[in-house]
């Protein structure tokens, strides 16, 4: 099966734009959850979708949001962009085979805000 | 709320040696899964051992293995015969057992960056 895979893989952006990533799961994986990574943070947990519905949320202003498709294809959004939105974004995958409880993460989407 | 804790944010070892990374974690419940996932520098996180709270056996793969101690909440990663290769940022994470269909969003730790010296 093929990984998780996101796009674009890096991107740059300026002060008060909108940036909208993509992620698509692993085949047959209906869950993608969505984490920011940086230095002084780490990884913190921006949302969860699972069968188009978001399902849980992290502690993020609104300007973060996103979708999941009916083939589970996410989206996240990011509007009104600051500085601080600079971060590697991280989107992984769960299977609903509840034996397999671990998350497939992709290699991310390096977004810079100038 | 469940939280991760990993009091080592850097570690360093000899290749060919031994290195033990550690991680506490604080939840009131009994069913729940651990994980220790490795990222590379600019490369993809990627799983490396999980441990099933029910069981009593410590995980292993290959060189890694685990010392999961329920009852102090602990979970550390025993890397033997290190390699080169093994140098990366290591996090313990925390996912809940419950039924798929409801939140068990998963719970990160800090990070640990091991540095492996030749």
């Amino acid at each position: 099966k093929a990984g998780v895979t996101q796009t674009p893989r890096y991107l740059i952006k300026t002060r008060g734009q909108q940036v909208t990533l993509s992620c698509s799961p692993i085949s047959g994986h209906r869950s993608v959850s969505w984490y920011q990574q940086t230095p002084g943070q780490g990884l913190q947990f921006l949302f969860e979708y699972f069968s188009e519905t978001q399902r849980n949320k992290g502690n993020f202003p609104g300007r973060f949001s996103g979708r999941q498709f009916s083939n589970s294809r996410s989206e996240m959004n990011v509007s009104t962009l600051e500085l601080g939105d600079s971060a590697l974004y991280l989107c992984a995958s769960s299977s609903t085979d509840p034996t397999y409880n671990e998350q497939f993460f992709g290699p991310g989407t390096r977004l810079t805000v100038l | 709320a469940q939280t991760v804790t990993q009091s080592q944010p850097e570690m360093s070892v000899q290749e060919a040696e031994t290195v033990t990374l550690s991680c506490t974690y604080d939840t009131s419940e009994s069913d729940y899964y651990l994980f220790w996932y490795k990222q590379p520098p600019s490369r993809q996180m990627i799983l490396v051992i999980r441990q099933e709270a029910y069981k009593q056996q410590n995980a292993t793969e290959n060189r890694f293995s685990v010392n999961f101690q329920k009852a102090a909440k602990s979970f550390s990663l025993k890397i033997s015969d290190s390699q080169l290769g093994d140098a990366a940022m290591y996090f313990c994470a925390y996912r809940s057992q419950t039924p798929i269909y409801n939140n068990n969003d998963m719970r990160f730790g800090a990070g640990t960056r091991l540095t492996v010296k030749p």
